[in-house]
């Protein structure tokens, strides 16, 4: 069965300072994995995804995720963060087949903080 | 319009009461999930649905029951609410034949049971 593990569940930054938010996860077969970004009071909302092909995915508001298969991380970076970026990040996961098709697995969430 | 609403998005309840969450969508979409998140565990599956016919239970479906209405409504019950029941619930949507498990997810439903 897969698994994700978020290896922070706080990181506090200074506004415009890199921020890296980690995630490993577990599978027996190839993956599907996701960012997702929660804002304080709202739902989940996809940030970036990473299906196939380059391992390099982009989000829209500057934040980037690299696929390693090697090391099965998918960590989560952006190079200067801003106050509105404050919010929880979940990475997620889903099998390319086997039993647990079309059911994303849930890291804890790292709850991200930027201060001024 | 919101495309996953939830209602209600607050509940205050008593240990023992029967409360029902709802879930209706627009974006058409077969696949219906309800997750709970509790601070520190993320997201867990309760229940999920592919279709009307199927219903599912994810890894913590016990004192909850479901209910697929039509395609778009999904509907979470806990018979008889227990403190530990207090979490924020959140239904998801996924298009079938999307292989990826992508989920678009509603705003929210609070659940406090005292």
């Amino acid at each position: 069965a897969q698994s994700v593990t978020q290896l922070d569940s706080q990181v506090p930054v200074f506004e415009e300072a890199p921020v890296e938010l980690r995630c490993n996860y577990s599978s027996s077969v190839s993956v599907y994995l996701f960012w997702y970004v929660q804002y304080p009071n709202q739902g989940l909302q996809l940030l970036l995804k990473y299906l196939s092909g380059s391992t390099l995915v982009e989000s829209i508001n500057g934040f980037e995720a690299e696929f390693n298969k090697s090391q099965t991380s998918f960590h989560l970076r952006k190079p200067s963060v801003h106050i509105s970026d404050t919010a929880e990040y979940f990475c997620a996961v889903s099998e390319t087949a086997g039993g647990s098709n079309y059911k994303l697995t849930f890291g804890k969430g790292t709850l991200l903080t930027v201060n001024p | 319009d919101a495309d996953v609403t939830q209602t209600p998005r607050n509940r205050i309840t008593k240990t023992g009461k029967r409360i029902m969450l709802e879930c209706s969508q627009t974006k058409g979409h077969d696949r219906m999930y309800w997750y709970r998140q509790d601070p520190g565990l993320g997201l867990r599956l309760i229940y999920y649905s592919f279709d009307v016919k199927d219903i599912n239970k994810g890894e913590i479906s016990d004192g909850y029951s479901v209910s697929r209405q039509a395609q778009a409504k999904f509907s979470l019950s806990l018979e008889s609410a227990i403190p530990n029941q207090t979490a924020l619930y959140f239904c998801a949507t996924g298009l079938a034949g999307d292989p990826t498990g992508e989920l678009f997810f509603g705003e929210g439903s609070r659940l406090t049971v005292l």
